[in-house]
């Protein structure tokens, strides 16, 4: 149940652009994404529900494709302090009260 | 404002000993999950407490795993009998509501079980 997250990392250098997906092989009713800078705990970025709604609060966009059962994470003219880990975590049912299952997770490096 | 806190940040124990990990989340925040971490993987769910109720438990490992929050606000992880497959990194998050909220992810504990 656990989602599968592609690319595994991704090297870019900075003002470049990035897609990191995030698919599930059962319904979805929500998708998470978080940041993860080494040694730091994970970080909020996005939540996007079914029926559309996105609830953010940063200039990372995403998608969620819910008859696919796929998210994507789009990195915009990518900054330094981009680089990190991402996780996709997904709920399945509007009564699961934020019961994440995260995926392994997307390692980003942004060089100079 | 303060953060999710948690404590300790490393706890190094002797097999077959028990320990507490504990929770302090965002002052009222009604949500409460606890994950663990494997070096390089995303968190895996153990449970979650809305108020002082454990709404599922599902994740914990086995039945040396057990977690309360007696009051709604402060919450421990109990392990007992601890073995070597418990190393981890165990952390806490909190949100502000119950349901597709931002989740508020704290320091962690290290655990090692030597």
């Amino acid at each position: 149940q656990q989602p599968v997250q592609s690319p595994q990392a991704v090297i870019l250098r900075e003002g470049e652009d990035a897609v990191i997906n995030c698919s599930s092989s059962k319904a979805l009713y929500s998708v998470h994404w978080y940041r993860q800078k080494h040694g730091e705990a994970p970080v909020f970025l996005m939540i996007l529900l079914k029926g559309g709604e996105q609830k953010g609060h940063d200039k990372i966009s995403a998608s969620f494709n819910e008859k696919k059962q796929q998210s994507s994470l789009y990195l915009t003219a990518s900054q330094l302090s981009y680089s990190g880990t991402y996780f996709c975590g997904t709920e399945q049912r509007s009564d699961s009260w934020g019961k994440l299952q995260f995926g392994a997770g997307t390692q980003v490096v942004v060089t100079p | 404002g303060a953060g999710v806190s948690q404590s300790p940040r490393y706890k190094v124990t002797k097999r077959g000993q028990d320990v507490a990990l504990r929770c302090d989340p965002i002052s009222g925040h009604v949500s409460l999950y606890w994950y663990r971490q494997a070096l390089g993987q995303g968190p895996e769910f153990l449970t979650y407490f809305n108020y002082e109720a454990q709404q599922d438990k599902s994740g914990l490992p086995n039945d040396r795993f057990s977690a309360e929050r007696p009051e709604g606000s402060i919450s421990t992880l109990t392990i007992q009998r601890t073995e070597q497959r418990d190393s981890a990194m165990y952390r806490c998050a909190s949100s502000d509501g119950q349901g597709s909220y931002e989740q508020y992810f704290g320091p962690g504990t290290r655990l090692t079980v030597t």
